[in-house]
Order: structure tokens, then C-alpha cells, then sequence
């Protein structure tokens, strides 16, 4: 069984550029959550998709955005970066039971 | 407002020594409450989860709806516990969403 993964491992962006983040859900998982975790504080949810479908949103605005394909493998788009965005983004997967496995997240930082 | 609060940044122990992690929460309504945590270099994984009541490593966690706590203990700390712990509370109103703590790190001394 493969865990959570996510692309790339760390990314180095400026202010008003747009960024794709990748994730791959565990076999068998077809929901994907997505977390920004700013440097010492815990994980914030951003959205969640479900069968494709986003299925809940935290208090982010519409630059974040995302998209889940047919194999649930996942994207969050950021657009027009700003400073604040500079955190881990961490993806996770889950199944009914409702338990979600994290992958190791994808360090942005906005220069 | 639903939110958790772990108010311990940091919790030093000596190896042998009880620890209790503190987590309180707020939430209308029935929540499942998990202990997450992330050793050095590793990803965030799930240590317990109220509705199974396990002992996982020789944690436990009890929730405690009229304290709204859900406090992570053991009674004797090993040095491979060192790490930080997240307590996080799952919006069970169909998204599943977790809301987070903002974690405590335990050093367990030698």
C-alpha cells in the first residue's frame, strides 16, 4: 500500500506568481484535504474534495483553489502569491472511517 | 467558535516521569477528537482517536465532554516520545474537516 505523497518537496516562488502543488492520495482513499501550516502553528484546513467535487472550504480566499482528478490524486492552485502564503502545504487523504493520512507537505516560500 | 487550544508551547519531562498534554476544545455539537503526532524529520500521523479508545504506545486520551478536554497521558515517559503532538477535533457536519491545535512540543530529558 502506498502512503501520501506530494510534489515537489520544497518550492521558492516570488510575490504575484502562481503555484501548483501535487498530491497522490493512499490506494483505496477517494477524499483529499488540504492544509496550510504556517511556521509554528498547526494545520489550517483550505478546502477538501470529495469524488472530485470540493466538499468544504476553510477561510481562504478564492486565489486558492483546487482540483481532484478521476484517480483522486489532487492540486492546489495559489495565485498571485503574497508573503503570508510562505508556509508548509500539506495534503491529506482519507476513506469513510474519516482517519486522514498526511503526506510530508511541500515547503513554500514567497520572496 | 470552534476551535482547540493546546496551551502548553513546550513540555519538558525526565524519562520515567508522568506527562499530560493538555487540550481543551469548543464545538457545538458531537465531535470525534484525534492526538496527532510528528517525530523529527517524519509526517503527521494519528496517535489516538477518542471513538476507539486504545492505549497507543502507552498513550491514552479520555474525552471529557462536561471539561470539553480530550488530555493525552502517559505515566512514564520514554526519550523516543519527544516530539510535537497536535490535538485536532473533526467537524463531523459532512466535510470531516480537522481543526488543529497549535501543538505542544514534548522533550523528555535523559
Amino acid at each position: 500500500e502506498t502512503g501520501v505523497t506530494q510534489s515537489p518537496t520544497h518550492l521558492i516562488k516570488t510575490r504575484g506568481q502562481q503555484v501548483t502543488l501535487r498530491c497522490s492520495s493512499q490506494s483505496g482513499h477517494n477524499t483529499v484535504s488540504w492544509y496550510q501550516q504556517a511556521l509554528g502553528q498547526g494545520p489550517q484546513f483550505i478546502f477538501q474534495y470529495y469524488r472530485e467535487e470540493e466538499n468544504g472550504r476553510g477561510n481562504f480566499p478564492p486565489r486558492f483553489s483546487g482540483l481532484q482528478f478521476p484517480n483522486y490524486s489532487s492540486e492546489l492552485n495559489v495565485n498571485a502569491l503574497e508573503l503570508d502564503d510562505s508556509a508548509l502545504y500539506l495534503c491529506a487523504s482519507s476513506s469513510l472511517n474519516n482517519e486522514q493520512f498526511f503526506g510530508p507537505g511541500t515547503r513554500l516560500t514567497v520572496l | 467558535a470552534q476551535r482547540v487550544t493546546q496551551p502548553e508551547k513546550l513540555l519538558s519531562v525526565f524519562k520515567g516521569a508522568p506527562v499530560e498534554l493538555k487540550c481543551n476544545y469548543s464545538y457545538s455539537g458531537s465531535p470525534e477528537l484525534f492526538w496527532y503526532v510528528q517525530y523529527s524529520r517524519q509526517r503527521l500521523q494519528l496517535l489516538l482517536r477518542h471513538i476507539s479508545r486504545e492505549s497507543i504506545k502507552g498513550f491514552t486520551a479520555d474525552l471529557n465532554k462536561g471539561e470539553t478536554s480530550f488530555h493525552l497521558k502517559k505515566p512514564f515517559a520514554q526519550e523516543e516520545d519527544s516530539a510535537m503532538y497536535y490535538c485536532a477535533l473533526s467537524d463531523a457536519s459532512g466535510t470531516y474537516k480537522y481543526i488543529f491545535g497549535t501543538g505542544t512540543r514534548l522533550k523528555v530529558l535523559a
